[in-house]
Formats: structure tokens, C-alpha cells, sequence
């Protein structure tokens, strides 16, 4: 069973503009949300991260919102770049049940210029 | 820094041979892990080290899956024998310690396929 969703396979964005990547989520007991970002023929990157007990962290060009009640999460990326065209992976945990990580299925981002 | 160190990087063999990955992860991280990653999907947790003793292999296939970490710092992951559905990019990670919010780093991946 898919506990972390993400809905969009693709997205495409003028360079410039804001790219916003959805999250969803179905275990109310994750309790700490992070952004990987892909490159083909590479590992996962870590972006960014947030705690259960915030709604926003920004680091940069990088803002994740959570909304809990919603068991949503969001990247935005603005202004977006060519050079963040990838596969971007959003993932969940439950820190009181071991640190693996569930990972959605990806949203592979395109920025065009 | 050196990043998490994987090999090989691709791999080919024949349904029912077996095979084995290899990772070295940043030195003095005490957890590693082993994600399967098939194409189109996320990764998914395969097992999961602290030190050289296993907190969680609950996703691990062990009737033909088996992974070790000896002396607490190298892995190695074997697939025994190896079906059509192993074919995957098998990921390995490590962080600092499985506890609190670390981050985990991964290596570029071993791509399998089963032939």
C-alpha cells in the first residue's frame, strides 16, 4: 500500500516561474516529511525537510509547506531553473517506528527556458 | 567528503544466477540501508543496519535476499536466486545514526537486470 502519494508523473515549467510538487499522505504517524531530488544515472539528493510540528521551512529558492490536517505536503521552487529539472521524491517517516523512509513515486520536473 | 561508494553499477545476469552488491558507506556513519527501486516508483526500504546488527529487514524478501554488515561499516546485499521481478536500481544510504533527524545520503545506485 502507497502511504506517501504523489499524483503528478510530470510537470513542466517556463524557467523564471514557481514549480510547486504535491505530496500526499495517508499514515496520520509520520511525523517528519523530506524532498530528494534525482538526476539520471544518480542517487537521491536530499533538499529539504520539515517537522511535523511546523508548517513551512525555506532554505533559499526551496519552501516546503505541510498542512496536516490535509496530510498534504508542497514544494515550491522559485524562481525555477533549468538546472532543477528532475525527478523530485517526496518521503515520510515515523520516528517512533525505526527512520526508513516511504517514498512516493517521483514527479519528474521539467523547466524549459 | 567522500559520498556513499556503490559497485558495480550495472549488472546483467539470467533468472535463477545469483548475484551481489557491494557499498561503502561515509565513513562514520553508523546506519545504513538498502532500498529496491523498481522503475516508476519510489524506493522502498529493503533492510536497514545500526552498526553491524539489523533494526529492520521487515520489507526483506529473505528466501532469496540476504544482506550483511560484518565489521560494522561495508555491506554487501545478495540476491540468491535472482527472479525477472528483482530487476531494479538497488540504492544503498547512510546517516549518522538512525536516531533523530538525520539525514540520509545515498550512493549512485547498482542497476540490475535479470535477463
Amino acid at each position: 500500500d502507497q502511504q506517501v502519494k504523489q499524483n503528478s508523473p510530470s510537470l513542466s515549467v517556463q524557467e523564471g516561474r514557481i514549480s510547486i510538487l504535491n505530496c500526499d499522505y495517508t499514515n496520520s504517524m509520520f511525523d517528519y516529511f523530506l524532498w530528494y531530488k534525482k538526476y539520471p544515472a544518480e542517487g537521491p539528493t536530499f533538499l529539504i525537510s520539515i517537522s511535523s510540528i511546523k508548517d513551512k521551512n525555506e532554505d533559499g529558492r526551496f519552501t516546503v509547506f505541510l498542512n496536516k490536517s490535509a496530510k498534504h505536503l508542497s514544494l515550491h521552487i522559485v524562481p525555477s531553473q533549468p538546472g532543477d529539472s528532475a525527478v523530485y521524491f517526496c518521503a515520510a517517516r515515523n520516528s517512533n517506528s525505526g527512520y526508513a523512509l516511504n517514498f512516493g513515486k517521483g514527479t519528474s520536473l521539467l523547466v524549459t527556458p | 567528503e567522500a559520498g556513499v561508494a556503490q559497485s558495480p553499477r550495472y549488472k546483467i545476469i539470467e533468472k535463477r544466477q545469483s548475484v551481489a552488491f557491494w557499498c561503502n558507506p561515509i565513513s562514520g556513519h553508523a546506519t545504513l540501508y538498502w532500498y529496491q527501486q523498481i522503475l516508476g516508483q519510489g524506493p522502498k526500504l529493503l533492510i536497514q543496519f545500526q552498526n553491524n546488527g539489523v533494526v529492520d529487514d521487515s520489507q526483506l524478501p529473505k528466501d532469496r535476499f540476504s544482506a550483511e554488515r560484518l565489521k560494522g561499516v561495508d555491506s554487501t546485499l545478495k540476491i540468491q536466486p535472482a527472479k525477472l521481478e528483482d530487476s531494479a536500481v538497488y540504492l544503498c544510504a547512510s546517516s549518522l545514526a538512525g536516531q533523530g533527524l538525520q539525514t540520509q545520503y545515498f550512493g549512485p545506485g547498482t542497476r540490475l537486470l535479470v535477463l
